[in-house]
């Protein structure tokens, strides 16, 4: 039972562009929602977060959207660059479950020049 | 910065070994986290800990068991290494309620069993 679902493996875009990660939940107790990125032999690295009292969370060029009646958030990084290339994780967690994480299976992002 | 360490990148062991692998975290964080990594599956967790000597299974606990007997120190402990438990193991700590859980992770231990 998957309660966080990356459907895309991997996604290919061009240096300058805009790349959109997708992550889908089933679990209406989620209330705070991470992406982390991680590079080969690395261990993944925090990148943003949001509540779920909010829709949108940005940082630099790092923006979150959360959707809570369609259960979906999305990662964009506007512009991309070739150091984004990394598999990027969407995690969820409920706030009275001691930090507790549910990871998403991962998209492999690769920004081209 | 909060620090993970990870007592080894690489291991190459024989099923039916006993292997240990060791995490250790500088920030005293309560929270301590033991996830496995493989192709396709994300990150699965397997055991994790709220405090010293307090232990909790996670979603895979089969085959692993774990140990906590200092704050900073979380080891997780493969009692008959086998074939399917080659992968990329992850260790994570953090601090209760801050930023509803957000986890510090070490840098990985890709163990091969043979």
């Amino acid at each position: 039972d998957q309660q966080v679902k990356q459907n895309s493996p991997s996604l290919s875009v061009q240096e300058g562009r805009i790349s959109i990660l997708n992550c889908d939940y089933t679990n209406s107790m989620f209330d705070y929602f991470l992406w982390y990125k991680k590079y080969p032999a690395e261990g993944p690295t925090f990148l943003i977060s949001i509540s779920s009292i909010k829709d949108k969370n940005e940082d630099g060029r790092f923006t979150v959207f959360l959707n809570k009646s369609a259960k979906h958030l999305s990662l964009h990084i506007v512009p991309s660059q070739p150091g984004d290339s990394a598999v990027y994780f969407c995690a969820a967690s409920v706030y009275n479950q001691g930090g507790k994480l549910i990871f998403g299976q991962g998209t492999e992002l690769s920004v081209k020049p | 910065d909060v620090k993970v360490t990870q007592s080894s990148r690489y291991l190459v062991k024989r099923t039916g070994e006993k292997v240990f692998l060791e995490c250790v975290q500088d920030m005293d964080h309560e929270n301590m986290f033991w996830y496995r990594q493989d192709p396709g599956l994300g990150l699965r967790l397997i055991y994790f800990s709220y405090d010293v000597k307090m232990k909790e299974k996670g979603d895979i606990p089969e085959g692993y068991s774990v140990s906590r007997e200092k704050k900073e120190r979380f080891s997780l402990i493969l009692e008959s290494a086998s074939t399917n438990q080659t992968s990329m193991y992850l260790c994570a700590s953090s601090v209760p309620g801050q930023g509803a859980g957000t986890q510090y992770f070490g840098p990985g231990t890709r163990l091969l069993v043979l």
